[in-house]
């Protein structure tokens, strides 16, 4: 496999414009999932998707983020209205089926709002 | 709510020493524990994971990791830390069924 891939690795935006980032997932992969990382800490999760469906969005940091997988192989993430506060970094990650299978992560995308 | 503590923000050792890495989750049912490592800028990398079964599990680069529910912890041990090990270790746990709750991390450092 090619393993998760994400673009862009690096995304320098103004405070109030919006930004999306792409995941591209392990091809037999049905499950894709968001997670942000601010220095210092870990992981925090965002939401994830099962095939196209989203069944997990509770946890997306408020109204102005929003994920898609529409045809359930490639994801964005997209952020409206950034705010300095949202500079961290975006982590993809992919795994097949069930809830104890290994998740693989992308290499992110660093997100700085200046 | 679940949580995973890592009690040590930041360990240093010399190369060729021994190494722990503390890790402590919170929830009742049997967990599914991992740990990732992340190198400056990159994604996480899966190091080994416990899902049942024998309680010491044997991962890649000479890790492993010991499951001991009864002080609710999986702890990190490599027998002789390399310097391409320093990087900032993550211990996680998937109980909940969809999503990855992480510790807040251990950045390791290796002394020549």
């Amino acid at each position: 496999d090619t393993g998760v891939s994400q673009n862009p690795r690096h995304k320098i935006t103004k405070r109030g414009q919006n930004v999306t980032f792409r995941c591209d997932p392990i091809s037999e992969h049905n499950r894709l999932y968001w997670y942000r990382q601010t220095l210092g800490q870990g992981p925090e999760f965002l939401t994830y998707f099962q095939n196209e469906a989203q069944l997990e969005k509770s946890r997306l940091l408020s109204d102005r983020f929003s994920a898609e997988r529409p045809k359930g192989s490639f994801s964005t993430l997209e952020i409206q209205r950034t705010e300095q506060g949202d500079s961290a970094m975006y982590l993809c990650a992919s795994s097949i089926g069930t809830a104890a299978e290994t998740q693989y992560f992308g290499p992110g995308t660093r997100l700085l709002v200046l | 709510a679940q949580s995973v503590t890592q009690p040590d923000i930041h360990i240093t050792v010399s190369e060729g020493a021994s190494l722990e890495l503390r890790c402590n989750y919170s929830y009742g049912a049997t967990p599914y524990l991992f740990w990732y490592v992340q190198s400056p800028g990159q994604g996480l990398q899966l190091l080994l994971k416990y899902f049942s079964g024998d309680t010491l599990v044997q991962g890649i680069k000479g890790f492993e990791a010991e499951f001991k529910r009864s002080q609710s912890s999986f702890n990190l041990r490599k027998p002789s830390v390399h310097w391409s090990d320093a990087a900032e270790y993550f211990c996680a746990n998937n109980n909940a069924g969809n999503m990855l709750t992480f510790g807040g991390g251990t950045r390791l450092m290796v002394k020549p």
